[in-house]
């Protein structure tokens, strides 16, 4: 199985900060890579799919990047709403793996 | 509205079973390939299982493998997750989730159903 780290595991950030959340893949996982945001009580929300395509509805302050095995999330002026908790997923093979998220949280 | 919703969690005691379902709505479910992911309480999420738009494939996490079947009702637009042989670490929320033209993008999600298992 492809194993998926994320890091930091927690931020503390404030509003109108840059945050860059990463992922490392045990292997090269090509650009099949998505990111997810996770809010309390609710079911996740794909934002970013293929490392670096942002999906219909999300705002233009999320980007992504990356190929092989290190990819990177940018927040690059966070909003209130972004306080959440951020996955990074492969698609490259099955079991599809997720990292273990990463919990941003207002300073 | 596009939506899923799940039902069928519950408590339930070691050892014994349990039936998922997944209702799609505002979508045709037979267009797509459908999973089950879950999250234990405080934790991070892990994929369960998937089939392919007809049903004719399935796949299975080590976890679950051999006690947990996935199928569909096209007809019915309803996914399902048997659940037998339960174990306190199957504790979790279930969410199904359908994945489109981008490979393993879970675009899709339900609310999720809580599954308790636990003497």
């Amino acid at each position: 199985d492809i194993q998926m780290t994320q890091s930091p595991s927690s931020l503390s950030a404030s509003i109108g900060d840059r945050v860059t959340i990463t992922c490392r893949a045990s292997q090269s996982i090509s650009s099949y890579l998505n990111w997810y945001q996770q809010k309390p009580g609710k079911a996740p929300k794909v934002l970013i799919s293929a490392a670096s395509s942002l999906q219909s509805g999300v705002p233009s302050t999320f980007s992504g990047s990356g190929s092989g095995t290190d990819f990177t999330l940018t927040i690059s002026s966070l909003q209130p709403e972004d306080f959440a908790t951020y996955y990074c997923q492969q698609s490259y093979s099955i079991p599809y793996t997720f990292g273990q998220g990463t919990k941003l949280e207002i300073k | 509205e596009v939506q899923l919703v799940e039902s069928g969690g519950g408590l339930v005691q070691p050892g014994g079973s349990l039936r998922l379902s997944c209702a799609a709505s505002g979508f045709t479910l037979s267009n797509y390939w459908m999973h089950w992911v879950r999250q234990a309480p405080g934790k991070g999420l892990v994929w369960v299982s998937r089939t392919n738009s007809d049903g004719s494939s399935t796949t299975y996490a080590d976890s679950v493998k051999g006690r947990f079947t996935i199928s569909r009702d096209n007809a019915k637009n309803t996914l399902y997750l048997q659940m037998n042989s339960l174990r306190a670490e199957d504790t979790a929320v279930y969410y199904c989730v359908s994945t489109g033209a981008a490979r393993g993008r879970f675009d899709i999600w339900g609310q999720g159903t809580m599954v308790t298992v636990s003497s």
